[in-house]
C-alpha cells in the first residue's frame, strides 16, 4: 500500500540555520510528492510539489527532489527565519490520484 | 477571496448526536475532501469526491457519510458519533482529481478546521 514516513520533531534552529526534514514514501506506481505547510489554527497549505522522478519542488526557498531510487522527498531550505516556524507535512497521491496520503507532521521552531 | 469555510468551527456534544459539519467552497473546484488530523498519525483522509454524485471511500471511512449533491458543498455527517471521532477535521478541494496534467499536481486548498469534541 501506499504510506509517507517523516522524520520525527519537533525541531529546533536558530535563525539562519540549514533545516532537512526527511520523508520517505512506500507506494505502487508513480506517485505526485508534496510538502504542505500548516500555521497554528490554520488549514494546511501546499508549499511545493513534484510530480515525476528527479523533479525538483522549489518555493520560499524551500527546496525538495523526487528521489524515485531512495523512494524520498527530504525537504531543505539553506537559511531559516522565525516566520518558517510551523509544522510540515510530506504527502504524496496514490495512482490514481484521487487518494492522499500524509505523514505524521514535522513541527518546527525556528529562534532567534 | 477564495476559500474552503467549515462550519462549526467547534463542536463539543455527546455520544449517539447525529452532527453534520458543513463545507462550502467557491473556487468552482470538482475534487472535494475531507480528512481528520489526530496527534502522531498526522492527516487520514476519510471521503472524497471527484464530482457532484461522485463520492468514494478513503483510508477512514467508517462511521462517517457525505454527499455530494452540489458541487460547492461537501457535509460530513456523523449519524452517531463516539469518542473515538474526536478530532480536527479539515475540508479540502482542488481543481480536479484524477492523474495527468489536469490532475493530481493541483493544489488542495483547505479549510481553517473543524475541532470536534464526542463526550
Amino acid at each position: 500500500g501506499n504510506s509517507v514516513t517523516q522524520m520525527e520533531g519537533p525541531v529546533t534552529l536558530s535563525e539562519e540555520a540549514f533545516l532537512t526534514i526527511n520523508c520517505t514514501y512506500t507506494a505502487t506506481g508513480y506517485p505526485s510528492l508534496f510538502w504542505y505547510v500548516q500555521y497554528p489554527g490554520e488549514g494546511l497549505q501546499l508549499l511545493l510539489k513534484a510530480t515525476k522522478a528527479d523533479d525538483k519542488g522549489s518555493n520560499k526557498g524551500f527546496e525538495a527532489t523526487y528521489r524515485k531510487e531512495t523512494t524520498s522527498f527530504h525537504l531543505e531550505k539553506g537559511s531559516v527565519q522565525v516566520s518558517d516556524s510551523a509544522v510540515y507535512f510530506c504527502a504524496l497521491s496514490g495512482n490514481t490520484g484521487n487518494q492522499f496520503y500524509f505523514g505524521t507532521g514535522t513541527s518546527l521552531t525556528v529562534i532567534p | 477571496e477564495a476559500q474552503v469555510t467549515q462550519n462549526p468551527r467547534y463542536l463539543i456534544t455527546v455520544t449517539g448526536k447525529k452532527l453534520t459539519v458543513t463545507c462550502s467552497q467557491n473556487m468552482n473546484h470538482e475534487y472535494m475532501s475531507w480528512y481528520r488530523q489526530d496527534p502522531g498519525l498526522g492527516l487520514r483522509q476519510i471521503y472524497y469526491s471527484m464530482n457532484v454524485e461522485v463520492t468514494d471511500k478513503g483510508d477512514v471511512p467508517e462511521g462517517y457519510k457525505v454527499s455530494r449533491k452540489e458541487k460547492r458543498n461537501f457535509p460530513l455527517i456523523l449519524e452517531s458519533p463516539s469518542p473515538n471521532q474526536t478530532s480536527l477535521y479539515f475540508c479540502a478541494s482542488s481543481f480536479r482529481g484524477g492523474t495527468g496534467a489536469m490532475g493530481s499536481n493541483q493544489p488542495q486548498h483547505f479549510g481553517d478546521g473543524t475541532r470536534l469534541s464526542i463526550l
